[in-house]
């Protein structure tokens, strides 16, 4: 079985531009996540879904984030206007026993 | 603010050892405990989950729970090069038969390394 996808894996931007960061969930899997990880603060929740609705949005940092499901299939992570902060690993992860998640390869933003 | 805490290392052990990997946490409602590997560059790897009191085996590795004192360790037998990486402790209090927060706190990790 094909594991999370992600793309793209590495992305370099200007200040200002929007990104947008994609997410394949596993076949099955109704519980999606989206992390951020950084030297400083580790990993850190942004947002999760559940059967395609959001849940629980709390660790998104400001209103330049947003994340969209629209299907169980897909996933979206978007900011916009990006900020050199948001240089990170953004990682993309899904579940089907609740607690036990898979991780996808990441993708690693540059903001300049 | 529910933190977990491991210490950053790096844990250095010579082949063949025993690695010791430790973990404490500060919600005392937390009842599901997961221990992820990641090497550099690459993205978390669960390798161990545990949600009792007491230790849980799988192959080279154990995984050990006190709720009392809330700590939960992993420990690496017979330890190979090949487990040089970041181990990151990661837990949540929604339990694993219900419950309505499915959030997992991460620590930071700790860098194990294993030498030749």
């Amino acid at each position: 079985d094909a594991g999370v996808i992600q793309s793209p894996r590495h992305e370099v931007t200007e200040m200002g531009q929007e990104v947008t960061l994609r997410c394949k969930p596993i076949s099955g899997h109704d519980y999606l996540f989206w992390y951020r990880q950084t030297m400083m603060r580790g990993l850190e929740l942004l947002i999760y879904f559940n059967n395609n609705v959001p849940i629980d949005d709390s660790g998104m940092p400001e209103d330049r984030f947003s994340a969209k499901m629209p299907n169980a299939s897909f996933s979206t992570l978007k900011i916009q206007p990006s900020e050199p902060r948001d240089s990170a690993v953004y990682f993309c992860a899904s579940s089907r026993y609740k607690l036990e998640q898979y991780f996808g390869p990441g993708t690693r933003l540059t903001v300049t | 603010q529910k933190e977990v805490e491991q210490n950053s290392g790096p844990l250095s052990v010579p082949e063949g050892a025993i690695a010791s990997l430790n973990c404490t946490y500060s919600d005392r409602g937390s009842q599901s405990f997961f221990w992820y590997r990641q090497y550099s560059g690459k993205s978390p790897e669960l390798i161990m989950f545990i949600y009792s009191n007491g230790d849980k085996e799988d192959g080279r590795f154990t995984a050990q729970l006190n709720k009392a004192s809330q700590y939960v360790s992993l420990l690496i037998r017979d330890s190979q090069p090949s487990d040089s990486a970041t181990y990151l402790c990661a837990v949540n209090n929604a339990g694993n038969s219900g419950g309505s927060n499915y959030k997992l706190t991460f620590g930071k990790g700790t860098l194990l390394t294993v030498n030749p």
